[in-house]
């Protein structure tokens, strides 16, 4: 069964430090999504990772993909108040019969 | 604004009842994917059409089913209506949603659907 697990739950940090947000997936699968949604809104994609050492930036965050460990890495750099939101990773496996799972989410505080 | 619309915004009904959502994608996208969020669910994939035809099924009750039509929009039929089927239902859209591919999704603002 695919199973995807995020750590931790919930995350205050202060401005302009650095963390990182964990997400483990039982199976083999096909992509990895990482989803941001601010609170009462709906969610915005923001990468998509295929192949084992992909690496996507965008802006003060960073995605990575370890396919041998089943992890994704959502590392945010010198965070800002702007990002705080809730995270979600999600992924999918396209052999057999098709699944689509997220994560729990991560939801980030990050306090000025 | 993603560019991709979703129809009633809020939708309160009654247990045993059947409802329409309604979607319709960004210009130029031919794939529509329904998501359906609840606090005790969590996120959920329920299904995705590409092109008029169904792409890939997630975890859709058999009570519920969608269509996507010709000029690309797409519905979402609830029916017999339970207490735990209120949620936010997502829809999103992108160019291709092929198997494989690494297209963006665009989500709409949702429809908060309330059984009472």
């Amino acid at each position: 069964e695919l199973k995807v697990e995020q750590n931790p739950l919930f995350l205050s940090m202060q401005e302009g430090k650095n963390y990182t947000i964990y997400c483990n997936y039982s199976t083999t699968s096909d992509r990895l999504y990482w989803y941001r949604q601010d609170p009462g809104k709906s969610l915005e994609s923001l990468f998509v990772l295929l192949s084992n050492g992909a690496v996507k930036q965008e802006g003060r965050l960073m995605a990575s993909l370890d396919t041998k460990a089943r992890l994704s890495t959502l590392h945010i750099t010198a965070a800002v108040h702007d990002l705080s939101a809730t995270y979600f990773c999600a992924v999918d496996v396209t052999s057999g019969t098709y699944k689509y799972i997220f994560g729990t989410g991560t939801r980030l505080k990050v306090l000025a | 604004d993603s560019g991709v619309t979703q129809t009633p915004k809020h939708l309160i009904t009654a247990t045993g009842q059947r409802v329409t959502l309604r979607c319709s994608p960004r210009s130029g996208d031919l794939s529509v994917y329904w998501y359906q969020q609840s606090l005790d669910q969590g996120l959920q994939f329920l299904i995705q059409y590409y092109n008029g035809e169904e792409r890939a099924k997630g975890n859709i009750l058999e009570r519920f089913s969608a269509q996507q039509f010709p000029d690309l929009h797409s519905e979402l039929n609830l029916s017999s209506l339970e207490l735990g089927d209120s949620a936010l239902y997502f829809c999103a859209s992108s160019v291709t949603g092929l198997a494989g591919g690494t297209d963006t999704q665009y989500f709409g603002p949702g429809t908060r659907l309330t059984v009472l």
